[in-house]
């Protein structure tokens, strides 16, 4: 079955702990990114890749750090985790340009306190 | 800059009344995307449709229709007699420069039986 798998689904962790969240996709796609999703904000673009080694910052970067080693993993590291982190995190891919619809992963929901 | 504009945070209806969701853009480019996405009380997101800024053809699928109008910027979204499963949060997203992508803030439509 075609899909994005997230992990974990659920993090609670203190700040200043690093965490990874990892994304992977078994399309072959080359385009994959993440999106945080906070109430009145909609989703806001953190990181994207438009293929192995190359990645570049959406509009909310800051705090983040990702890699892209392999097309089929994404992950996301948090190196220290504030509270202004606690959101509903979302890893997406697609075939390639923006005009590409997004597969979406279930989401992970974090907590930092 | 480009930004995404979502005005109704929440609209509720009764089961078979029609109902319509706005989104209103902003960009300089030339050559840019539109899209819907999905997400029921479930939280996966889902694509249901895209349009790229050359095409203002209108499109019905279904109960769902679009309406893309370049002249006020808007790229409009109606559900037709809308039923209890349409009940989700749908957000309206922009995509440029071919890798990037800005969604809005999202309307929660709450559809009642």
């Amino acid at each position: 079955e075609a899909q994005v798998t997230q992990n974990p689904r659920y993090l609670i962790t203190v700040t200043g702990k690093k965490l990874t969240v990892t994304c992977s996709q078994n399309m072959n796609h080359e385009y994959m990114s993440w999106y945080r999703q906070d109430p009145g904000l909609g989703l806001r673009q953190i990181y994207y890749s438009m293929n192995v080694e190359v990645t570049d910052k959406g509009d909310v970067p800051e705090g983040y750090k990702v890699s892209r080693k392999e097309k089929r993993n994404f992950p996301l590291i948090l190196e220290s985790p504030s509270p202004n982190q606690t959101s509903l995190y979302f890893c997406a891919s697609s075939l390639g340009q923006v005009y590409s619809p997004l597969h979406f992963g279930n989401g992970t929901r974090l907590t930092v306190t | 800059a480009q930004k995404v504009t979502q005005a109704q945070t929440e609209i509720s209806v009764v089961e078979k009344e029609d109902v319509t969701l706005d989104c209103v853009y902003e960009t300089r480019d030339t050559t840019y995307y539109l899209f819907w996405y999905k997400q029921p009380p479930s939280g996966e997101l889902v694509f249901l449709i895209r349009r790229n800024s050359f095409d203002e053809q209108n499109e019905i699928s279904g109960r769902y229709s679009w309406n893309f109008q370049k002249s006020t910027s808007s790229f409009n979204f109606t559900i037709t007699a809308s039923q209890v499963v349409d009940s989700a949060v749908y957000f309206c997203a922009l995509g440029w420069l071919g890798y990037k992508l800005s969604f809005g803030a999202g309307t929660t439509v709450t559809v009642r039986a």
